[in-house]
């Protein structure tokens, strides 16, 4: 695709419950990153894959909190038990892998989640 | 603990004014640092920024980094109201290629 796309757009749900947020990256990107950004602050770090290395969790906030990468392309973020403080835009970005030096991320329009 | 701090965190200004954003870090091993611009949602690239003193220019933007004093610096020329947006500013700290983001500015200009 042109872009890194995430589905829903918008998530209200039930405290209690459990949520499923998608990413799919640009074709061809290795990398994979979710972050987490609250009203007003600047982006959080969440979780990181790349290839089939094990991914770098070490973003997660709490073990209610999981992702998975399927195939080496579409990933799940899966935050279960919801709490109210879990509310904020949950943005995914993916890139090439350069051998060396870095390489710029892009960015999805993210998906914004209600806690009520 | 890795940081990054951007200031101001809001400016308010009118097109045609020249501004400033800035960008300080301390991290353990700097690799590059990212400007990104925010409207309503996705972050969209700006520069990268890997060597102390090299302007990085596109239009009525530019940017320079100082790897000595740990800062960089984001300039707009001649604002419009389409530069209204957050400014993120991150840095890659050489552990697997996550960003440490700073908390943004909000950059606001009136017709």
């Amino acid at each position: 695709g042109a872009g890194v796309s995430q589905s829903p757009s918008n998530k209200v749900t039930e405290k209690g419950k459990d949520v499923e947020l998608r990413c799919d990256p640009i074709s061809g990107h290795t990398a994979l990153y979710w972050y987490r950004q609250s009203l007003g602050q600047g982006l959080e770090f969440l979780i990181y894959f790349q290839g089939n290395s094990a991914p770098d969790k070490s973003g997660l906030p709490s073990d209610r909190f999981s992702a998975e990468r399927t195939g080496g392309s579409v990933s799940t973020l899966t935050i279960q038990r919801t709490q109210q403080e879990d509310s904020a835009v949950y943005l995914c970005a993916s890139s090439l892998v350069a051998r060396a030096g870095s390489y710029e991320q892009y960015f999805g329009p993210g998906t914004r989640l209600t806690v009520t | 603990e890795d940081k990054v701090v951007q200031s101001p965190l809001s400016l308010v200004v009118h097109e045609g004014d020249t501004v400033t954003l800035n960008c300080s870090y301390e991290v353990t091993n700097f690799r590059s640092l990212l400007w990104y611009k925010q409207e309503k949602k996705a972050p969209t690239f700006l520069f990268m920024l890997t060597s102390s003193g090299i302007e990085k220019k596109s239009g009525r933007l530019s940017s320079i980094l100082d790897k000595k004093e740990l800062f960089s610096i984001l300039n707009i020329t001649a604002t419009q109201t389409g530069d209204s947006a957050v400014y993120l500013c991150a840095v890659d700290d050489n552990q697997g290629g996550k960003l440490i983001f700073g908390q943004g500015t909000e950059l606001s200009v009136k017709p």
